[in-house]
């Protein structure tokens, strides 16, 4: 079955970096679109990033643009997101997600991992 | 920005009673809607998208409908395992968005 991984949260003081991985099996990793999504504590869930199939599109929410970066190494089955100059802000349980599509990503998102907390604090 | 919005915040129903949830977009998103279900503790659910479209694995008393602004999720008879966090989400407009949730509780 489908299982998604993630790794890498932890307390961080602002303005650091911090480097999540989320690690794939139960499927073809290489044929999907993934994610990032985010939820602070008690709120709503933010869509993050994505990553198409091949690696060669990646988009962002505004909030990250310039500070996130997102890849993923289809030998591993392994999606990172790299978050730096990180606010206060950020902080979030962050998941990643497996696009509902083949491809190029079609923005629902069918398959959760449990979630990493990031917590942006001095 | 699209924006959505849920109603109600929080519905308190009983085992057994349908449950009817509403999520308004700011502008149109087509069929391009989808519905979540979250748990304390958990990951979101992928329940339907498309506005209609029930995805792998949820039971037929789960139903979504709607087009353009306006969607609606029902539950038809709500189980104990059914209450929870429902969110709606669109990919109609970027940025991809979520509403802020129904609470679903006990009554």
């Amino acid at each position: 079955q489908v299982q998604l991984v993630e790794s890498g949260g932890g307390v961080v003081q602002p303005g650091r970096s911090l480097r999540l991985a989320c690690e794939a099996s139960g499927f073809t990793f290489s044929s999907y679109g993934m994610h990032w999504v985010r939820q602070a504590p008690g709120k709503g869930l933010e869509w993050v990033a994505v990553i198409w199939d091949d690696g060669t599109n990646k988009y962002f929410v505004d909030s990250v643009k310039g500070r996130f970066t997102i890849s993923r190494d289809n030998s591993k089955n392994t999606l990172y997101l790299q978050m730096n100059s990180l606010r206060v802000e950020d902080s979030a349980v962050y998941f990643c997600a497996r696009d509902r599509s083949k491809g190029a990503a079609g923005y629902y998102f069918e398959y959760w991992g449990q979630g990493t907390l990031v917590t942006v604090s001095s | 920005e699209l924006v959505l919005t849920q109603s109600p915040a929080t519905l308190s129903l009983s085992p057994g009673e349908r449950a009817t949830l509403s999520c308004r977009a700011s502008q149109s998103v087509s069929t391009s809607l989808a519905w979540y279900q979250q748990k304390p503790g958990q990951a979101p659910r992928l329940l339907i998208y498309d506005a209609s479209a029930r995805a792998t694995g949820i039971p037929p008393n789960f139903s979504g409908s709607g087009s353009g602004t306006d969607f609606t999720l029902t539950i038809s008879s709500l189980g104990p395992e059914d209450f929870a966090v429902y969110y709606c989400q669109q990919r109609g407009n970027w940025p991809f968005t979520f509403g802020p949730g129904t609470k679903v509780d006990i009554k």
